[in-house]
Formats: C-alpha cells, structure tokens, sequence
C-alpha cells in the first residue's frame, strides 16, 4: 500500500516561531488532508488538499502532487498549535480509505 | 449541534470480554470509518462502512467487529481474540463523494483490567 512519511517526528517552538512541517508519500493520490489532534485526543481537520495552495489564518499548506509531497506552515505560532500534526492521503485505488503518517509533534513554549 | 458521538470516554475491559464502542453522527453522512490509535503512533483504519448494511475490512480488522444498521450508527465490538486492546479509538465519517473529508469524534481510551 501507499506509504507516507512525516517530517520532523518532533518539534519545539518558541511562541512567535514559523515552522514548516512535510509529508512525502510514495505514489499518487487524489485526496490529501492535513489534521491537527489537540492535547486530548481531539482530531480537527485543517486543510483538503490534493493540490495546490490553501492558506488559513495562520496556516497555510501546499501539496505538489507530481513530486508527492506536502507542506503545512504555521507561523507566528502560539502554545494553542501545540499538538501532533498528522497527514493522511488516499491512493487512486484506495476506495475511500485514509493511509495516515506517522505525525509531527509539535510543542510551542510560551 | 452537528457532530460525532463517541461513547463511553473511558472504557475497561476485563479479561476474555466483548465490549462495544458506540459511534453515533448526525452529519446525514454516508461513510463512517473506525481507526485505533497506539501511543505516539498514527491512526491505522480497523473497518469502515460507506453505506448502510455493508462494511469492508481495514488494515487491522482481526479480533474486532462491526455492524451498520442505521445509516448514524457504526459500533465497533473489541472480541476477546483481540488480544492486545489497550488503545485510542476514533470514529470518522464523510460524505460518500470524491473529496472523502474526513470529520473524527472525541474518542474511546479502551484499557485493560
């Protein structure tokens, strides 16, 4: 099945940082998400992107489906982004079904 | 409000017991979906269902169960052949269309006595 690896594992940010988080995956796909799962469990979904650019507030996010990878930024972070931040992608041949990373924990210290 | 519903928060179980983990939603949402989160790990799919009465396997599906009988409900029964249980479980759903936006509940911590 399709693979996708997330970069850093692990992060620490001082408050007002910018950070950029990546999502390699090995083959192509038509759906591509970004979600963010607070502290509690919680999972929130930031961003539908199989392509293109998409900005947020804060976040923005970039997927270059040729070249099978994705990018979340935060900046000016605040402690309320910390969490783990995952990507999850849907093959062509997928039927539905999410193939999810591994995640990029993210601390933001006040 | 719209949303998914997962109940109990916190569940135990007991050795050589079913439980189930109710997943309700009131999105009028076609697909629903099952994952199980271990710590510091991501989500691995256990069943999902895109219409009522028919349900597919996921990547882990061993030693659990599934039923959807009404298109807002998905419960998910814990066998006791699964034998390592202890885990985060997370219900989803999504409109049954090409973009599959998935939208996740809070969640069953499910340990072991």
């Amino acid at each position: 099945g399709i693979q996708v690896e997330q970069s850093p594992p692990d992060l620490i940010l001082q408050e007002g940082a910018n950070s950029t988080l990546r999502c390699n995956f090995s083959d192509s796909v038509n759906n591509l998400q970004w979600f963010h799962q607070n502290p509690w469990g919680q999972l929130i979904n930031l961003f539908y992107i199989p392509s293109g650019t998409k900005q947020n507030g804060r976040l923005s996010a970039t997927t270059v489906a040729t070249e099978r990878y994705s990018l979340l930024y935060i900046s000016s972070s605040q402690t309320t982004d910390s969490g783990v931040y995952f990507c999850a992608v849907e093959g062509n041949n997928a039927g539905n079904m999410l193939t999810f990373g591994g995640g990029t924990r993210l601390m933001v210290k006040p | 409000d719209g949303g998914i519903t997962q109940s109990p928060k916190y569940l135990f179980r007991k050795e050589g017991q079913n439980v189930t983990l109710s997943c309700e939603q009131n999105l009028n949402h076609d697909a629903m979906y099952w994952y199980r989160q271990d710590p510091g790990q991501g989500l691995r799919l256990i069943y999902y269902s895109q219409i009522v009465n028919d349900f597919q396997k996921g990547d882990i599906a061993e030693g659990y169960s599934v039923s959807r009988e009404k298109k807002e409900s998905f419960p998910l029964t814990v066998t006791s052949a699964q034998k390592n249980p202890t885990a985060f479980y997370l219900c989803a759903s999504s409109i049954r269309a090409a973009k599959n936006i998935q939208y996740f509940g809070a969640g069953t911590r499910l340990s072991v006595l």
